[in-house]
């Protein structure tokens, strides 16, 4: 019931498309849903979060989707760029209790 | 503002041999958070401390890993002995204010053990 699921593992888009990833969990107490971005040899970074009570969150070209009835949320990131290339982990969390990942996707924006 | 600081960054050592890791997390910041994040694996919480008390220590394998932070401010992690399943990449973050959001890491330590 803690798991997040991550799809896909890799994706390659490229320069000025749109890369989606996709993130569904099980327990609906989860209330709190991050995705971070990782680049090699560096720990996470938090990109963007969003809570159940809304259903979309926009920071410049990245927008969390969230579709509570589904138990699934995505990132999109618009006009992708090279220096997007990175791996992005989903998480969610049950009032401030411990952060559960998923396993990651490894996005490569083609130039 | 400083970042979380972690050292060694490397580390390569035999089975059955001990090995200690060590993090400064950001001034200011009460929550502390040892990961450790496999290969292909998203980041798995070993230990959470609340300045210098222990909040949650549940997946940490107490018969080998062990953990402190004095003062409540920098913190060690030690494998004592080492297995070959405990390479990874260990990772260190700080957060201030609600906890396990807006978690800031350090770069980690890559533990190699052969």
């Amino acid at each position: 019931q803690q798991q997040v699921k991550q799809s896909p593992q890799s994706l390659i888009v490229q320069k000025g498309g749109i890369s989606i990833i996709n993130c569904a969990y099980e327990n609906t107490a989860f209330d709190y849903f991050p995705w971070y971005q990782q680049f090699p040899g560096k720990g996470p970074a938090l990109l963007i979060a969003i809570r159940p009570d809304v259903s979309e969150k926009k920071e410049g070209r990245f927008t969390i989707s969230f579709n509570k009835s589904a138990k699934q949320f995505s990132l999109h990131i618009m006009d992708s760029q090279p220096g997007d290339s990175a791996t992005y982990f989903c998480a969610a969390s049950r009032s401030g209790n411990k952060l559960v990942f998923g396993a990651g996707t490894i996005l490569r924006v083609k130039s | 503002e400083a970042g979380v600081a972690q050292s060694p960054r490397y580390k390569i050592i035999e089975k059955r041999q001990s090995v200690a890791f060590w993090c400064n997390p950001i001034s200011g910041h009460a929550t502390l958070y040892w990961y450790q994040q496999i290969l292909g694996q998203g980041p798995k919480l070993l230990i959470q401390f609340q300045n210098n008390g222990v909040v949650d220590d549940s997946q940490l394998p107490k018969d080998r890993f062990s953990a402190e932070r004095l003062k409540g401010v920098d913190s060690t992690l030690k494998i004592q002995p080492a297995k070959l399943e405990d390479s990874a990449v260990y990772l260190c973050a700080s957060s201030f204010g609600r906890v396990n959001e807006k978690l800031f890491f350090g770069s980690g330590t890559q533990l190699s053990v052969l």
